[in-house]
């Protein structure tokens, strides 16, 4: 059972670059979130999917957009990667009053 | 090495003494909260959660009191272990059903000495 699994887990980008970050589980999880993390800070939340086929804004979502592909998988895009987007990227999924399981973090590098 | 979590407030202890960490929670209305551990180059995990409606839970070597007078939160870890040196941070449940989203506070350094 391999819970949040997120893709890549490294990665460097330029200024101007677009690049997708996948994420899955595997528990039949209904929910799915992106957060971000950044030094100092408490995780941020950029966008999150109630449901299949619904997604929704959270706090940080300028720069970003998601795609809810079916229920096991949530992606996060950059269209056109900024330095302020350096970060690292967590992926969560939860079921009603459960708590949130976190992936394993990606970390983006842009230059 | 993670760089997350360079500038953090950061609480060193003993090997084998008593742990505790706080947190304090903005909105007065919060029912659920949320204790997380992240170790270096991984992601956050769930220690122990807490709802509105108690002051005290405990878990193994872990307790978690909520004083909602003074909107505070904090995280006792007994015995302490090197295991136990990560990042804590504390969340409190902002909205409702599915969509709910936690808020995270920026978090704790333990340190564990030998």
């Amino acid at each position: 059972n391999a819970g949040v699994t997120q893709t890549p887990k490294f990665q460097v980008l330029k200024t101007g670059q677009s690049m997708t970050l996948q994420c899955a589980q595997d528990m039949n999880h209904n929910s799915m979130y992106w957060y971000r993390q950044d030094p100092g800070m408490g995780l941020r939340l950029i966008y999150y999917s109630a449901s299949e086929g619904t997604t929704d804004k959270g706090e940080v979502p300028n720069g970003y957009n998601v795609s809810r592909l079916n229920k096991r998988e949530f992606s996060l895009r950059l269209e056109s990667a900024a330095p302020s987007q350096t970060s690292v990227y967590f992926c969560a999924s939860r079921m009603s009053q459960v708590t949130a399981f976190f992936g394993q973090g990606t970390r983006l590098t842009v230059v | 090495g993670e760089s997350v979590g360079l500038h953090l407030p950061t609480l060193s202890v003993q090997e084998g003494d008593n742990s505790i960490i706080n947190c304090a929670y903005s909105n007065s209305a919060s029912d659920y909260f949320i204790w997380y551990k992240q170790e270096s180059g991984k992601g956050p995990q769930f220690i122990i959660d807490i709802r509105s409606n108690m002051d005290k839970r405990q878990g193994q070597r872990v307790t978690v009191l909520l004083n909602k007078t003074v909107k505070h939160l904090s995280l006792q870890i007994a015995a302490t272990q090197p295991g136990d040196s990560a990042v804590y941070f504390c969340a409190e449940k902002k909205g409702n059903n599915y969509g709910q989203n936690f808020v995270f506070g920026p978090g704790t350094r333990l340190s564990v000495l030998p």
